[in-house]
């Protein structure tokens, strides 16, 4: 089993509505979340850290379920420029240097 | 401010052949680190550095070498190429490489594999 698991999509949604998805850990003990954004064939760059009570950035709400061991990712008002690969991130402890990366799951937003 | 710069960009080897990814970065970062990205796959480690003269293997280190003279590069090394290394690289880097900072990545160098 993968260690985050991430639907590839890909999720193609028209300008101004809301899209969300989640992203699968297999690790409970793992303690630290990030959604990273990647542009074609462009590298990866942090969008948000995930929190334990969940957090906003902006249009983008991250949230954390321990229970059901998943985080997820919410955008609202989608923009064409938000048209990217959204990578899952996990860290088993937070001074742990091997992070995880899920595969991405990709938006298109279409005018 | 370059940030992370890597080079080539670009590249195709021949099986067999040897060559040099090279990454320098300007953040003054201790921690550096090489990723390899394939279809369907999320980034996996392939070697990583906490500072000067010290390395360590990542999720898939056969096949490449690394060293760490200097704060400012870590180059990455393919002994022997073969097509199974055909990827995108990324060379990142942070202040702390844990989980409590986030990784600045290069551009990505296109390796093809014949």
């Amino acid at each position: 089993r993968k260690e985050v698991e991430q639907d590839p999509g890909p999720f193609n949604v028209p300008e101004g509505a809301t899209v969300a998805f989640n992203c699968t850990y297999s690790n409970s003990a793992s303690q630290s979340f990030f959604w990273y954004r990647q542009d074609c064939r462009k590298e990866p760059k942090l969008l948000m850290s995930v929190y334990s009570s969940g957090n906003e950035d902006g249009r983008f709400t991250a949230q954390l379920n321990r229970a059901s061991q998943y985080i997820s990712l919410l955008i609202r008002d989608s923009k064409l420029s938000d048209s990217a690969t959204y990578l899952c991130v996990v860290s088993i402890r937070s001074n742990d240097y091997k992070l995880s990366f899920g595969a991405g799951t990709t938006v298109t937003v279409r005018a | 401010n370059a940030g992370v710069t890597q080079t080539p960009k670009f590249q195709v080897l021949k099986t067999g052949q040897s060559m040099t990814l090279q990454c320098a970065q300007d953040m003054n970062h201790e921690y550096m680190s090489w990723y390899r990205q394939d279809p369907g796959m999320g980034l996996r480690l392939i070697h990583y550095s906490v500072g000067a003269g010290i390395t360590d293997q990542g999720e898939v280190p056969n096949g490449y070498n690394v060293s760490r003279s200097t704060t400012e590069d870590f180059p990455l090394r393919l002994l022997s190429a073969a097509p199974s290394q055909t990827s995108v690289y990324f060379c990142a880097s942070s202040s702390t490489g844990t989980g409590n900072s986030p990784l600045h990545f290069g551009n990505g160098t296109r390796l093809t594999v014949t």
